[in-house]
């Protein structure tokens, strides 16, 4: 098993449409957790922290399950300018990404 | 929010020369910077941690003699990419750690080896 994974997609979704993406980790004692986005050929930016109590930024919302080792990123109402990969971070391990496709 | 530069972005060179990527913390300190490459269509890998004022931290399977890193001060960590060769091309990204914020990083530098 991996130790960080992602569903690659691409996931392609009609704007305004709600969309959600897991990350898979194996080492339970992980304590930290991120969600980056990527454009292409651009360097990752911090989304946002996870926390154990389950986060929300605006359209996102980011939440970590330990009994199950994954965590999600949903976002709501998507717009055109989502589109992008998603990264989520376990600790200093990445996961290979999730493209997201937002279309008119 | 804070800030992290890289140079040069891009940089083509000959096979067997050395090319140093600079990465800096524009409005803050940081002890602690990270240095990632990335392959087309895959992750970024981490390939060694670098700590102010001591060695480098590398990742398994990392040459520390080919891939020298150097903390000299809180705001700078440079990379140098010793006799570089055609498969060491690849996109090459600095990071900086900030509290438990995660980590901020700086636009990549795209290296070409011909």
């Amino acid at each position: 098993r991996k130790e960080v994974e992602q569903d690659p997609g691409p996931f392609n979704v009609p704007e305004g449409a709600t969309v959600a993406f897991n990350c898979t980790y194996s080492n339970s004692a992980s304590q930290s957790f991120f969600w980056y986005r990527q454009d292409c050929r651009k360097e990752p930016k911090l989304l946002m922290s996870v926390y154990s109590s389950g986060n929300e930024d605006g359209r996102f919302t980011a939440q970590l399950n330990r009994a199950s080792q994954y965590i999600s990123l949903l976002i709501r109402d998507s717009k055109l300018s989502d589109s992008a990969t998603y990264l989520c971070v376990v600790e200093l391990i990445w996961g290979l990404g999730t493209s997201l496709a937002v279309n008119p | 929010g804070a800030v992290v530069s890289q140079h040069p972005s891009w940089v083509i060179c000959k096979s067997g020369t050395s090319v140093k990527i600079e990465c800096r913390s524009l409005d803050f300190q940081a002890t602690t910077m990270f240095w990632y490459r990335q392959f087309p269509k895959q992750s970024l890998m981490l390939m060694a941690t670098s700590n102010e004022g001591s060695k480098a931290t590398y990742e398994q399977g990392v040459e520390k003699d080919k891939f020298l890193i150097n903390h000299a001060s809180l705001t700078l960590s440079t990379l140098t990419v010793t006799s570089a060769h055609p498969e060491d091309s690849s996109f090459y990204i600095c990071s900086a750690r900030v509290g438990l914020l995660g980590q901020y990083f700086g636009p990549g530098t795209r290296l070409t080896v011909t």
